[in-house]
């Protein structure tokens, strides 16, 4: 069990750039959420897969935000024209059927 | 509209003695609660957790209690060590949902 990891760490970009994050989950967990968090604030949700299926999308999860998990496995969270507002860090999480989720080490974004 | 509120920012605690974190919901619909714990640029790491058909779990140096009448949960961790010093944030979550809603987080501090 290596946990759940996150790529990159971190990411600078320039405002209206494209980015886009990748979690691998803890092996055969079925379940991913992705959570985004701002300076003083607790995560907040934004999406929920079981296995491929994108189940559950926030409101805070705009057109620009888009979030895959082709088989079931890793995911990818891609955020298009990106905006000074969406500097955060962005949480990745998986569990197996249970209420406990486990969180990767985030990917921390800034956009100049 | 915040459900999951923690009003303490901050507390500091001498090392050995108890360091007790509140946390008060509003949601009378949420059925599972969570206690993690975060050390700057790493992910929330699980901790223990509560369901509402209990009003105590304890784990080590951890215990929850659970007050649903008054919707308000507590972590206790005793004797408090200088590695407790970390944000904590409680999370919760009602049954057939799977985001959780997390608190703001409180900086516990342990003096040597």
């Amino acid at each position: 069990d290596t946990g759940v990891s996150q790529n990159p760490r971190h990411k600078i970009t320039k405002r209206g750039q494209n980015v886009t994050f990748r979690c691998d989950p803890i092996s055969e967990h079925n379940r991913l959420y992705w959570y985004r968090q701002t300076l003083g604030q607790g995560p907040e949700f934004l999406t929920y897969f079981q296995n491929e299926a994108q189940l559950e999308k926030s409101r805070l999860l705009s057109d620009r935000f888009s979030a895959e998990r082709p088989k079931g496995s890793f995911s990818t969270l891609e955020i298009q024209r990106t905006e000074q507002g969406d500097s955060a860090m962005y949480l990745c999480a998986s569990s197996r059927d249970t209420d406990t989720q486990y969180f990767g080490p985030g990917t921390r974004l800034t956009v100049l | 509209d915040q459900q999951v509120k923690q009003n303490s920012p901050s507390l500091s605690v001498q090392e050995g003695r108890i360091s007790i974190l509140n946390c008060d919901y509003t949601n009378s619909m949420f059925d599972y609660f969570l206690w993690y714990k975060k050390y700057p640029a790493e992910g929330p790491t699980f901790l223990i957790s509560i369901s509402s058909i209990k009003d105590k779990n304890e784990d080590g140096r951890f215990t929850v209690f659970l007050n649903k009448s008054a919707k308000h949960l507590s972590l206790h961790i005793v004797p408090s060590q200088p590695g407790d010093s970390a944000v904590y944030f409680c999370a919760a979550k009602w049954e057939g949902a799977q985001k959780l809603v997390f608190g703001q987080g409180t900086r516990l501090t342990i003096n040597p």
